[in-house]
Protein backbone atom coordinates (compact mmCIF):
# COMPACT_ATOMS: atom_id res chain seq x y z
CA UNK A 1 0.00 0.00 0.00
CA UNK A 2 1.43 3.35 -0.45
CA UNK A 3 1.96 5.96 2.24
CA UNK A 4 3.27 9.26 3.14
CA UNK A 5 5.39 10.38 5.85
CA UNK A 6 5.67 14.47 7.02
CA UNK A 7 7.81 14.35 9.61
CA UNK A 8 7.57 17.74 10.29
CA UNK A 9 4.35 18.59 12.22
CA UNK A 10 5.07 22.09 12.79
CA UNK A 11 7.88 24.49 11.11
CA UNK A 12 8.69 28.19 12.23
CA UNK A 13 11.11 30.18 10.08
CA UNK A 14 11.63 33.98 10.08
CA UNK A 15 10.57 35.66 7.01
CA UNK A 16 13.54 36.06 4.04
CA UNK A 17 14.64 32.68 5.33
CA UNK A 18 14.93 29.77 3.60
CA UNK A 19 12.37 26.81 3.61
CA UNK A 20 12.29 22.99 3.39
CA UNK A 21 9.38 20.86 4.32
CA UNK A 22 10.02 17.19 4.56
CA UNK A 23 8.41 14.10 2.54
CA UNK A 24 8.78 10.55 2.46
CA UNK A 25 6.86 8.05 0.07
CA UNK A 26 6.68 4.31 0.25
CA UNK A 27 5.09 3.64 -3.20
CA UNK A 28 6.39 -0.36 -5.06
CA UNK A 29 6.56 1.47 -8.85
CA UNK A 30 7.22 5.10 -10.00
CA UNK A 31 5.03 7.46 -7.70
CA UNK A 32 3.26 10.21 -8.71
CA UNK A 33 4.14 12.99 -6.74
CA UNK A 34 2.24 16.45 -5.41
CA UNK A 35 2.40 19.12 -3.42
CA UNK A 36 -0.79 21.08 -2.03
CA UNK A 37 -1.26 24.14 0.59
CA UNK A 38 -4.03 24.53 2.66
CA UNK A 39 -4.84 28.06 4.27
CA UNK A 40 -6.80 28.09 7.56
CA UNK A 41 -10.52 26.93 6.72
CA UNK A 42 -9.65 26.89 3.30
CA UNK A 43 -9.95 23.98 0.30
CA UNK A 44 -5.90 23.01 -0.95
CA UNK A 45 -4.19 24.27 -3.76
CA UNK A 46 -1.62 22.63 -5.83
CA UNK A 47 1.84 23.58 -5.70
CA UNK A 48 3.65 21.32 -7.64
CA UNK A 49 3.18 18.05 -8.95
CA UNK A 50 6.25 15.28 -10.55
CA UNK A 51 5.30 12.26 -12.92
CA UNK A 52 8.55 11.58 -14.50
CA UNK A 53 11.80 13.72 -16.63
CA UNK A 54 13.11 16.14 -14.80
CA UNK A 55 13.75 15.39 -10.99
CA UNK A 56 13.72 19.40 -10.11
CA UNK A 57 10.00 20.85 -10.71
CA UNK A 58 9.49 23.66 -9.96
CA UNK A 59 5.65 25.57 -8.93
CA UNK A 60 3.79 27.78 -8.21
CA UNK A 61 4.55 31.08 -5.55
CA UNK A 62 8.00 30.33 -5.95
CA UNK A 63 8.09 26.56 -4.73
CA UNK A 64 10.43 24.12 -6.33
CA UNK A 65 10.69 19.90 -4.98
CA UNK A 66 12.73 17.81 -5.89
CA UNK A 67 12.33 14.39 -6.34
CA UNK A 68 14.90 11.71 -4.47
CA UNK A 69 14.35 8.00 -6.06
CA UNK A 70 17.62 6.35 -3.69
CA UNK A 71 15.38 8.28 -0.52
CA UNK A 72 12.00 7.86 -1.55
CA UNK A 73 11.92 12.00 -1.18
CA UNK A 74 9.61 14.72 -2.23
CA UNK A 75 11.13 17.52 -0.29
CA UNK A 76 9.54 21.06 -1.01
CA UNK A 77 11.85 24.32 -1.03
CA UNK A 78 11.72 28.05 -1.10
CA UNK A 79 14.44 30.06 -0.92
CA UNK A 80 12.93 33.17 0.53
CA UNK A 81 9.80 32.25 2.78
CA UNK A 82 7.37 35.60 2.64
CA UNK A 83 4.18 35.73 5.44
CA UNK A 84 1.91 34.81 3.27
CA UNK A 85 3.34 31.74 3.04
CA UNK A 86 2.43 30.54 6.20
CA UNK A 87 -0.38 27.62 5.95
CA UNK A 88 -0.46 23.98 6.15
CA UNK A 89 1.40 22.21 3.12
CA UNK A 90 0.37 18.49 2.02
CA UNK A 91 2.50 16.16 0.28
CA UNK A 92 0.61 13.41 -1.27
CA UNK A 93 1.34 10.32 -4.01
CA UNK A 94 -0.44 8.92 -6.46
CA UNK A 95 -1.22 5.57 -7.77
CA UNK A 96 -2.88 2.09 -7.76
CA UNK A 97 -3.90 0.49 -5.30
CA UNK A 98 -6.46 -2.25 -4.89
CA UNK A 99 -9.27 -0.03 -4.44
CA UNK A 100 -8.42 1.70 -7.55
CA UNK A 101 -6.18 4.86 -8.53
CA UNK A 102 -6.01 7.59 -6.00
CA UNK A 103 -4.06 10.08 -3.95
CA UNK A 104 -2.79 9.44 -0.01
CA UNK A 105 -1.99 12.59 1.45
CA UNK A 106 0.31 12.83 4.40
CA UNK A 107 -0.20 14.69 7.72
CA UNK A 108 0.43 17.64 7.26
CA UNK A 109 2.86 20.90 8.12
CA UNK A 110 1.88 23.59 10.08
CA UNK A 111 4.38 26.07 8.34
CA UNK A 112 4.75 29.63 10.92
CA UNK A 113 6.09 32.33 9.92
CA UNK A 114 7.65 35.13 12.11
CA UNK A 115 8.34 38.49 10.94
CA UNK B 1 -15.64 31.18 -12.81
CA UNK B 2 -14.86 27.90 -13.20
CA UNK B 3 -14.52 26.29 -9.48
CA UNK B 4 -16.33 23.54 -7.00
CA UNK B 5 -18.49 24.79 -4.47
CA UNK B 6 -19.47 23.51 -0.72
CA UNK B 7 -22.30 24.55 1.55
CA UNK B 8 -22.90 25.31 3.60
CA UNK B 9 -19.70 26.53 4.84
CA UNK B 10 -20.88 25.24 8.76
CA UNK B 11 -23.26 22.76 10.17
CA UNK B 12 -24.54 21.89 13.39
CA UNK B 13 -26.42 18.48 13.73
CA UNK B 14 -28.06 17.07 16.96
CA UNK B 15 -26.89 13.45 17.57
CA UNK B 16 -28.91 10.68 15.68
CA UNK B 17 -29.95 12.55 12.50
CA UNK B 18 -28.49 12.62 9.11
CA UNK B 19 -27.52 15.26 7.35
CA UNK B 20 -26.50 15.99 3.68
CA UNK B 21 -23.33 18.02 2.51
CA UNK B 22 -23.89 19.62 -1.11
CA UNK B 23 -20.70 19.87 -3.44
CA UNK B 24 -21.40 20.94 -6.88
CA UNK B 25 -18.07 21.93 -9.59
CA UNK B 26 -18.80 23.52 -13.23
CA UNK B 27 -15.23 22.92 -14.07
CA UNK B 28 -17.10 19.55 -16.45
CA UNK B 29 -14.67 17.57 -14.90
CA UNK B 30 -15.76 13.51 -14.40
CA UNK B 31 -14.26 12.51 -11.04
CA UNK B 32 -15.07 13.70 -7.67
CA UNK B 33 -14.10 13.23 -4.31
CA UNK B 34 -14.63 13.54 -0.48
CA UNK B 35 -12.19 13.46 2.10
CA UNK B 36 -12.60 13.94 6.00
CA UNK B 37 -9.97 16.31 7.46
CA UNK B 38 -9.15 15.74 11.11
CA UNK B 39 -6.63 17.91 12.80
CA UNK B 40 -3.17 15.34 12.70
CA UNK B 41 -4.09 13.51 10.28
CA UNK B 42 -4.46 14.76 7.09
CA UNK B 43 -7.02 13.82 4.25
CA UNK B 44 -8.69 10.45 4.56
CA UNK B 45 -10.60 9.37 1.89
CA UNK B 46 -14.56 8.60 2.01
CA UNK B 47 -15.84 8.06 -1.34
CA UNK B 48 -15.03 9.01 -4.98
CA UNK B 49 -16.98 8.77 -7.89
CA UNK B 50 -15.13 8.33 -11.70
CA UNK B 51 -18.57 8.47 -13.66
CA UNK B 52 -21.55 9.63 -12.97
CA UNK B 53 -24.28 6.63 -11.48
CA UNK B 54 -20.97 5.08 -10.07
CA UNK B 55 -19.20 5.50 -6.93
CA UNK B 56 -16.44 3.76 -4.86
CA UNK B 57 -15.82 3.21 -1.16
CA UNK B 58 -12.58 5.01 0.10
CA UNK B 59 -10.60 4.23 3.45
CA UNK B 60 -13.78 5.31 5.53
CA UNK B 61 -16.48 4.59 3.67
CA UNK B 62 -18.64 3.67 6.89
CA UNK B 63 -21.50 5.74 8.15
CA UNK B 64 -21.43 7.62 4.81
CA UNK B 65 -23.33 7.46 1.59
CA UNK B 66 -23.18 9.38 -1.59
CA UNK B 67 -24.88 9.80 -5.25
CA UNK B 68 -24.19 10.79 -8.28
CA UNK B 69 -26.83 11.60 -10.29
CA UNK B 70 -25.77 14.48 -12.47
CA UNK B 71 -22.13 14.80 -13.69
CA UNK B 72 -21.82 18.50 -11.30
CA UNK B 73 -22.93 17.37 -8.57
CA UNK B 74 -22.18 14.88 -5.87
CA UNK B 75 -23.71 14.75 -2.16
CA UNK B 76 -22.60 13.65 0.57
CA UNK B 77 -24.56 12.06 3.49
CA UNK B 78 -23.26 11.92 7.17
CA UNK B 79 -25.89 9.45 8.56
CA UNK B 80 -26.83 8.57 12.34
CA UNK B 81 -24.25 5.46 11.93
CA UNK B 82 -21.13 7.43 11.76
CA UNK B 83 -19.77 7.57 15.16
CA UNK B 84 -17.89 10.63 15.18
CA UNK B 85 -18.64 12.75 12.68
CA UNK B 86 -17.88 16.24 14.19
CA UNK B 87 -14.83 17.27 11.57
CA UNK B 88 -14.00 19.21 8.16
CA UNK B 89 -15.01 17.64 4.72
CA UNK B 90 -13.73 18.54 1.51
CA UNK B 91 -15.02 17.80 -2.15
CA UNK B 92 -12.41 17.61 -4.88
CA UNK B 93 -12.89 17.06 -8.94
CA UNK B 94 -10.36 15.95 -11.45
CA UNK B 95 -10.53 14.96 -15.35
CA UNK B 96 -10.99 11.61 -14.58
CA UNK B 97 -10.36 9.18 -16.55
CA UNK B 98 -8.12 5.73 -15.95
CA UNK B 99 -5.68 8.14 -14.62
CA UNK B 100 -6.90 9.34 -11.80
CA UNK B 101 -3.78 8.74 -9.41
CA UNK B 102 -2.13 11.75 -11.99
CA UNK B 103 -4.57 14.22 -12.07
CA UNK B 104 -4.87 17.19 -10.39
CA UNK B 105 -7.80 17.39 -8.07
CA UNK B 106 -9.23 20.64 -7.65
CA UNK B 107 -10.70 21.16 -3.82
CA UNK B 108 -14.04 23.15 -2.57
CA UNK B 109 -13.97 25.28 0.42
CA UNK B 110 -15.05 22.53 2.41
CA UNK B 111 -17.55 22.24 5.31
CA UNK B 112 -17.10 22.12 8.57
CA UNK B 113 -19.91 19.70 10.61
CA UNK B 114 -20.17 19.73 13.95
CA UNK B 115 -22.29 17.14 16.23
CA UNK B 116 -23.74 18.83 19.10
Amino acid sequence: AQSVTQPDIHITVSEGASLELRCNYSYGATPYLFWYVQSPGQGLQLLLKYFSGDTLVQGIKGFEAEFKRSQSSFNLRKPSVHWSDAAEYFCAVGGHTGGGNKLTFGTGTQLKVEL
Amino acid sequence: DGGITQSPKYLFRKEGQNVTLSCEQNLNHDAMYWYRQDPGQGLRLIYYSQIVNDFQKGDIAEGYSVSREKKESFPLTVTSAQKNPTAFYLCASSIGGTGLAYNEQFFGPGTRLTVL
